[in-house]
């Protein structure tokens, strides 16, 4: 069966440029999550959706961040404009909704130069 | 929000040597997971527990929800090479969702 999805694997790019990360969750799942992971901060929990509706976006760094859930099967999440500080793995995670149990995909890693 | 502690924060092991690491909060956990993350990869989900005291086991991981509810205890016996990486605890925020992370346990065994 397969797990989460998320492209691409590895992302460089410029400072200002627009950066946008994919997820396809697990077939099923109705819970997704976005996540971030720095060596400083460890896991944060940038957002997440319950049946593709924005639950809570608090963690959510600043206006530069936005992500969508357009249908079950997926979710972006873009930074525009980037900076250096972004630079960070990027993990999504899906779940039933109301389930602790999540299942996270391998990661965007993504450095901003 | 709730924080979970994990401690060591690293170890160092030898191979065949069992591993004992613990989670701890100063909050009511319902729920408690473990995960694994190997170098470049997502977490993997190892072993999830419901009930206070529950022990369970996954191979040779064993992990127990403290009786207290404000931790748990992740045990590996004789540890192979494979078993190097990071490993989580985990626990709702409120309800069943979101998790709250701890910062890890980073493990290293030595051939």
């Amino acid at each position: 069966d397969a797990g989460v999805i998320q492209s691409p694997r590895h992302e460089v790019t410029e400072m200002g440029q627009e950066v946008t990360l994919r997820c396809k969750p697990i077939s099923g799942h109705n819970s997704l999550f976005w996540y971030r992971q720095t060596m400083m901060r460890g896991l944060e929990l940038l957002i997440y959706f319950n049946n593709n509706v924005p639950i809570d976006d608090s963690g959510m760094p600043e206006d530069r961040f936005s992500a969508k859930m357009p249908n079950a099967s997926f979710s972006t999440l873009k930074i525009q404009p980037s900076e250096p500080r972004d630079s960070a793995v990027y993990f999504c995670a899906s779940s039933f909704v109301g389930r602790p149990e999540q299942y996270f995909g391998p990661g965007t890693r993504l450095t901003v130069t | 929000g709730q924080q979970l502690n994990q401690s060591p924060q690293s170890m160092f092991i030898q191979e065949g040597e069992d591993v004992s690491m613990n989670c701890t909060s100063s909050s009511i956990f319902n729920t408690w997971l473990w995960y694994k993350q190997d170098p470049g990869e997502g977490p993997v989900l190892l072993i999830a527990l419901y009930k206070a005291g529950e022990l369970t086991s996954n191979g040779r991981l064993t992990a127990q929800f403290g009786i207290t509810r404000k931790d748990s205890f992740l045990n590996i016996s004789a540890s192979i090479p494979s078993d190097v990486g990071i490993y989580f605890c985990a626990g709702p925020n409120s309800g069943n969702t979101p998790l709250v992370f701890g910062k890890g346990t980073r493990l290293s065994v030595i051939a």
